[in-house]
């Protein structure tokens, strides 16, 4: 089991740019959850999906961001025209259905320049 | 807001030394967790602690949770310098939803 994987680890953006992130969860997991880290603001949720259905998309910024999980091996979270404060550490974490264990990949540190 | 807090910003011990993290939070939950992460890595869990329980143990880790102080410890006996990490509290927001609210964190260091 390789954990929970996300790519890429480092991204670097200019400020107006695209920038994609990638999130494999454990296999037979079903539900998987987007988080960012910052040093200001902590560990912040964004968004949750369970069974690839969103269910809650209350920490998402309204403008910019969307995430998507078109299959139960991936997900994605994009951010248009990026800006600076975008810059964080974004992890994505999988567990199975119920309070339960989340299980966190590595996280891709996304810099915007 | 933070739902859920560490107490300490920072704590430093001596390997072999105790240790006890604690946390406030702020709404009604159905279980608390614990989690460590080390530099360049995720969260890792180290405790799920359920509202109607008042302690849990792992290992060399005891939590403990008092729901009517809304408070929970995190005690580690016989620090290694591989505990040094950042420590977070979870909860979730008291909803039906299993998103986790975590606390600012407690960095841990602990010294040869």
């Amino acid at each position: 089991n390789a954990g929970v994987i996300q790519t890429p680890r480092h991204k670097v953006t200019g400020k107006g740019q695209e920038a994609t992130l990638w999130c494999e969860p454990i296999s037979g997991h079903s539900a998987v959850f987007w988080y960012r880290q910052t040093i200001v603001q902590g560990l912040e949720f964004l968004t949750y999906f369970r069974n690839q259905a969103p269910i809650d998309d209350s920490g998402m910024p309204k403008e910019r961001f969307s995430a998507q999980m078109p299959n139960q091996s991936h997900s994605t979270l994009k951010i248009q025209s990026t800006q600076p404060q975008d810059s964080a550490v974004y992890l994505c974490a999988s567990s199975r259905l119920g309070i339960d264990t989340q299980y966190f990949g590595p996280g891709t540190r996304l810099l915007v320049l | 807001s933070q739902l859920a807090e560490e107490n300490s910003w920072a704590l430093s011990v001596h390997e072999g030394e105790s240790v006890t993290v604690n946390c406030s939070y702020k709404t009604s939950i159905t279980a608390l967790q614990w989690y460590r992460q080390k530099s360049g890595k995720g969260p890792a869990q180290l405790i799920l602690i359920r509202s109607n329980e008042r302690e849990k143990r792992n290992g060399r880790l005891r939590a403990t949770l008092d729901t009517s102080s809304q408070s929970s410890s995190l005690s580690i006996t016989a620090t290694r310098c591989e505990d040094t990490a950042v420590y977070f509290c979870a909860t979730d927001d008291g909803s039906s939803g299993n998103k986790l609210i975590f606390g600012i964190g407690t960095l841990l260091s602990v010294k040869p």
